[in-house]
């Protein structure tokens, strides 16, 4: 497609359920990035997938979160059990390498009520 | 790990002014990119610069990765200019891109 496309744009859960988020990278684009952002803090790093290499989880919060991709296409986090901490909008990202410039989506609004 | 600092965390301007804003890192780096986050939250990038110098419009910026710091320079800036700048920047030993706190930046009419 012409951008990274994410859905759903807003997602309100009840804590202690899951939820799954799923993010369209740019066709060709080998690299796919998934950041958190808290409300007026920076980008924390979740998880990186290059094409068929083993992904760098290093930066999943606990082993709540899990993300998977398919060769080079759709990507989709899961969180279990959610918590109030989890509310913040994720953001995914997509490049035709490593050492390339991102391009991001517009995110995924999660709210743990 | 890498560590990312930009300065300065806030900046006011009007309208038309020139601005300078900052980022450092800790370590060598093959991967640097500088994103404007606008008030609605969409993240545009600006520039890919590990190194040297590029222009787009009225914004510019410059990569000296040997003295590990990078400068984007915003000229005659405009109301649409204000959001949050954010620094990333990857490192030569892993595929994590790591971003600054950001400068947030309101322009005044």
């Amino acid at each position: 497609g012409a951008g990274v496309s994410q859905s759903p744009s807003n997602k309100v859960t009840e804590k202690g359920k899951d939820v799954e988020l799923r993010c369209d990278p740019i066709s060709g684009h080998t690299a796919l990035y998934w950041y958190r952002q808290r409300l007026g803090q920076g980008l924390e790093f979740l998880i990186y997938f290059q094409g068929n290499s083993a992904p760098d989880k290093s930066g999943l919060p606990s082993d709540r979160f899990s993300a998977e991709r398919t060769g080079e296409s759709v990507s989709t986090l899961t969180i279990q059990r959610t918590q109030q901490e989890d509310s913040a909008v994720y953001l995914c990202a997509s490049s035709p390498a490593f050492v390339a410039g991102y391009t991001f989506g517009s995110g995924t609004r999660l709210t743990v009520v | 790990g890498i560590q990312v600092e930009q300065s300065p965390p806030d900046l006011i301007l009007q309208e038309g002014a020139n601005s300078t804003l900052r980022c450092n890192f800790s370590d060598s780096v093959n991967n640097l990119q500088w994103f404007h986050q606008n008030p609605w939250g969409q993240l545009i990038n600006l520039f890919y610069i590990p190194s040297g110098t590029k222009q787009n419009g009225r914004l510019s910026a410059t990569t000296v990765a040997t003295e590990r710091y990078s400068l984007l320079y915003i000229s005659s800036s405009q109301t649409t200019d204000s959001g949050v700048y954010f620094c990333a920047v990857g490192n030569t030993g892993g595929f994590k891109t790591i971003f600054g706190a950001g400068t947030r930046l309101f322009v005044k009419a």
